[in-house]
């Protein structure tokens, strides 16, 4: 069966302390792994796609890595506007394309 | 450059009554799909759509919920006869026509509550 795993479930990080959030996946035919960002009471919002392993992609100070079987979100640097739910998925074909959800890491940055 | 848009954003409704979640797709987007978000859960597919199509239902419970994505106009997720376990947030999520490869982009969701 197609798994999402995301840990750890919750973070607390000083301001300017990096960590790492991780997303382990168990999928056949995986087409892309996406990572989102959402803020309570909002959608997610689109952060990064990563299609294949030892990809790599940056924004500020989120970098998003994938390997065959688990993706790192980088948070280099975080301030207390980095604090959300970061949420990662994927896309696998089996018949049609399903999106398939990990329960997210609610990141909480502390000033 | 309008994005996903979903209403109303917060819906109440008695035990027994109907519930009609609207969602409109972000332009040149012909693909949605709609998602169910419990407090502190992830978020749960429920159904994909395209035009005039329900590509996959597997999502969604058997009784008492249907969708549809006309061929004008906004998707519809409705709900009959509405019980306590149905308060949650609905998602809707579109994509272009492609190949599994394009993220979802999300609206901002109907929070239902049944009272």
């Amino acid at each position: 069966e197609d798994q999402v795993t995301q840990s750890p479930e919750a973070l607390r990080l000083q301001e300017g302390e990096s960590s790492s959030l991780n997303c382990s996946y168990t999928v056949s035919g995986l087409r892309g792994l996406f990572w989102y960002r959402q803020d309570p009471g909002k959608g997610p919002e689109f952060l990064f796609t990563l299609y294949s392993a030892g990809e790599e992609k940056e924004k500020e100070r989120l970098k998003a890595t994938l390997t065959k079987k688990e993706s790192f979100l980088h948070i280099t640097a975080p301030k207390p506007e980095d604090s959300a739910t970061y949420l990662c998925a994927v896309s696998v074909s089996s018949g049609t394309y399903k999106y398939i959800f990990g329960t997210g890491t609610r990141l909480k940055v502390l000033a | 450059n309008a994005g996903v848009m979903q209403n109303p954003r917060h819906l109440v409704r008695r035990r027994g009554q109907e519930a009609r979640l609207r969602c409109s797709p972000m332009k040149g987007h012909s693909h949605v799909y709609w998602y169910r978000q419990l407090p502190e859960e992830g978020l749960k597919f429920m159904v994909y759509l395209q035009k005039e199509n329900i590509i996959d239902e597997s999502g969604m419970p058997k009784e008492r919920f249907s969708a549809e994505f006309p061929k004008e106009g906004p998707s519809i997720l409705r709900i009959q006869q509405v019980v306590r376990g149905d308060s949650a947030a609905y998602f809707c999520a579109s994509s272009p026509p492609g190949t599994g490869n394009s993220p979802l982009h999300f609206g901002n969701g109907t929070r239902l509550t049944v009272t």
